[in-house]
């Protein structure tokens, strides 16, 4: 059962365009979303992350949009850019610290010049 | 900041090998490590978890026997992937959760590239 599920599977932007990632998931017992951004043959790195009291989260160029009640959570990367180029994982965790993070399938953002 | 450090970063060996792969948290006291394995282009799937000076926990369907984990301490846990066959081939990731003065922190190795030959 996967109990976090990303979409698209990849996905091709303009620099400067904006990059969305949703995910979506079952268990309501997760308290932390994290994005993790992994780059090839390398581990992932923290992005940004939410909790589950704010509908929204922004840090530069990213922002977390978060729906509790509709239990969905998306990524937006403004004025994308080829250095954004990678591999993005949303996440869901149930100890409000990500600890034992669920991942999600991934997608591949590719950001043409 | 807080550093996981993972080695090595690849290794080739030969089939029926033992190849062992290290994670250190450098600045920080891991208080769980968790190891990951991710094929290409696919997600991050949970082999197991390991507390400090305990057995680790395996997630369903991954061998225990074939798969050794060990957390001696709170800065280093070790993955041993025993009699390596060509379909243990993958990426292997670590990631260390510390408290205390990281104030509760989840941070990943950068990763092993296994390839059994």
């Amino acid at each position: 059962q996967q109990q976090v599920k990303q979409s698209p599977q990849s996905l091709i932007v303009q620099k400067g365009g904006i990059s969305i990632i949703n995910c979506a998931y079952e268990n309501t017992a997760f308290d932390y979303f994290p994005w993790y951004q992994q780059f090839p043959g390398k581990g992932p790195a923290l992005l940004i992350a939410i909790r589950p009291d704010v509908s929204e989260k922004k840090e530069g160029r990213f922002t977390i949009s978060f729906n509790k009640s509709a239990k969905q959570f998306s990524l937006h990367i403004m004025d994308s850019q080829p250095g954004d180029s990678a591999t993005y994982f949303c996440a869901a965790s149930r100890d409000n610290a990500g600890n034992m993070l669920t991942f999600g399938g991934g997608t591949r953002l590719m950001v043409k010049p | 900041g807080a550093v996981v450090s993972q080695h090595p970063s690849r290794v080739i060996c030969k089939s029926g090998t033992s190849v062992k792969i290290e994670c250190r948290s450098l600045d920080f006291q891991a208080t769980t490590m968790f190891w990951y394995r991710q094929f290409p282009k696919q997600s991050l799937m949970l082999m197991a978890t390991s507390n400090e000076g305990s057995k680790a926990t395996y997630e369903q369907g991954v061998e225990k026997d074939k798969f050794l984990i060990n957390h001696a301490s709170l800065t280093l846990s070790t993955l041993t992937v025993t009699s390596a066959h060509p379909e243990d081939s993958s990426f292997y990731i670590c990631s260390a959760y510390g408290t205390g003065g990281i104030g509760g922190k989840l941070f990943f190795g950068s990763g092993t590239q296994l390839s059994v030959l």
